[in-house]
C-alpha cells in the first residue's frame, strides 16, 4: 500500500540538541510539506518542496531546516535555534490537490 | 491573503445529535474547499471536498455545501456517533498559481458522549 511513513512516533531530546524527523513517501508525489501542530493553533506550515533539490520556507521556518535529495524523502531538522520545539509534527505529500498525511511525530524537548 | 475561519471548540454532543461546524473563508476567485478529520494521535484524513460553487461534498454521513455568496463551507451530520469524536479542520487551496498549498482553519474538537 502506498503512503507516508513518519518516524519515530515519539521523540525525546534534551534542550540545545538538534534532532531530525524522518518522512518517506512511496506515492510518487512531487510535493512534500512539513506542518507543526500546537493545541488551539491548527496546522502551521514550516517548509514545503515542490520538486527534488528545491524547497521554500513556510510561515514558521525559523529554527528548522530541510533537504530534498530524493523524491521519496523530506527530512526535517529541528535545530537548537527553535525556541519552543515541543510539538506534534506532521508530514504530507500531494499530487495536485490530493494530499496524504503521515501519522505524525510527537517531539518533546526536556 | 487566503484564510479560513472555523468555529471554536470544543463541541460536545450527545450521540445521535445533529452536528454543524461552521467554516467561512477568504480567498480570491473560486478556491477548492476541504474538510479533514484527525483522530487522536493520528495524522489528517480527507473527509470531503468541493471544487466549485454549489457543489456538495459528502462522506460517511457528513455533508458540506460550497456557498460562494456567503463564502462558507459548513460541515453537517444528521446523527453523530461516539466514533465521530475527533478534530475537524476546514481548509482551502486557492485557484491558479500552480501551487496546491493548503490553508487550514484552527480546527474544531468534537466530543460525542453516549
Amino acid at each position: 500500500d502506498g503512503g507516508i511513513t513518519q518516524s519515530p512516533k515519539y521523540l525525546f531530546r534534551k534542550e540545545g540538541q538538534n534532532v531530525t524527523l524522518s518522512c518517506e513517501q512511496n506515492l510518487n508525489h512531487d510535493a512534500m510539506y512539513w506542518y507543526r501542530q500546537d493545541p488551539g493553533q491548527g496546522l502551521r506550515l514550516i517548509y514545503y518542496s515542490q520538486i527534488v533539490n528545491d524547497f521554500q520556507k513556510g510561515d514558521i521556518a525559523e529554527g528548522y531546516s530541510v533537504s530534498r535529495e530524493k523524491k521519496e524523502s523530506f527530512p526535517l531538522t529541528v535545530t537548537s535555534a527553535q525556541k519552543n520545539p515541543t510539538a506534534f509534527y506532521l508530514c504530507a505529500s500531494s499530487m495536485l490537490e490530493g494530499y496524504t498525511f503521515g501519522s505524525g511525530t510527537r517531539l518533546t524537548v526536556v | 491573503g487566503n484564510s479560513v475561519t472555523q468555529m471554536e471548540g470544543p463541541v460536545t454532543l450527545s450521540e445521535e445529535a445533529f452536528l454543524t461546524i461552521n467554516c467561512t473563508y477568504t480567498a480570491t476567485g473560486y478556491p477548492s474547499l476541504f474538510w479533514y478529520v484527525q483522530y487522536p494521535g493520528e495524522g489528517l484524513q480527507l473527509l470531503l471536498k468541493a471544487t466549485k460553487a454549489d457543489d456538495k461534498g459528502s462522506n460517511k454521513g457528513f455533508e458540506a455545501t460550497y456557498r460562494k455568496e456567503t463564502t462558507s463551507f459548513h460541515l453537517e451530520k444528521g446523527s453523530v456517533q461516539v466514533s465521530d469524536s475527533a478534530v475537524y479542520f476546514c481548509a482551502l487551496i486557492p485557484p491558479g498559481a500552480g501551487s496546491y498549498q493548503l490553508t487550514f482553519g484552527k480546527g474544531t474538537k468534537l466530543s460525542v458522549i453516549p
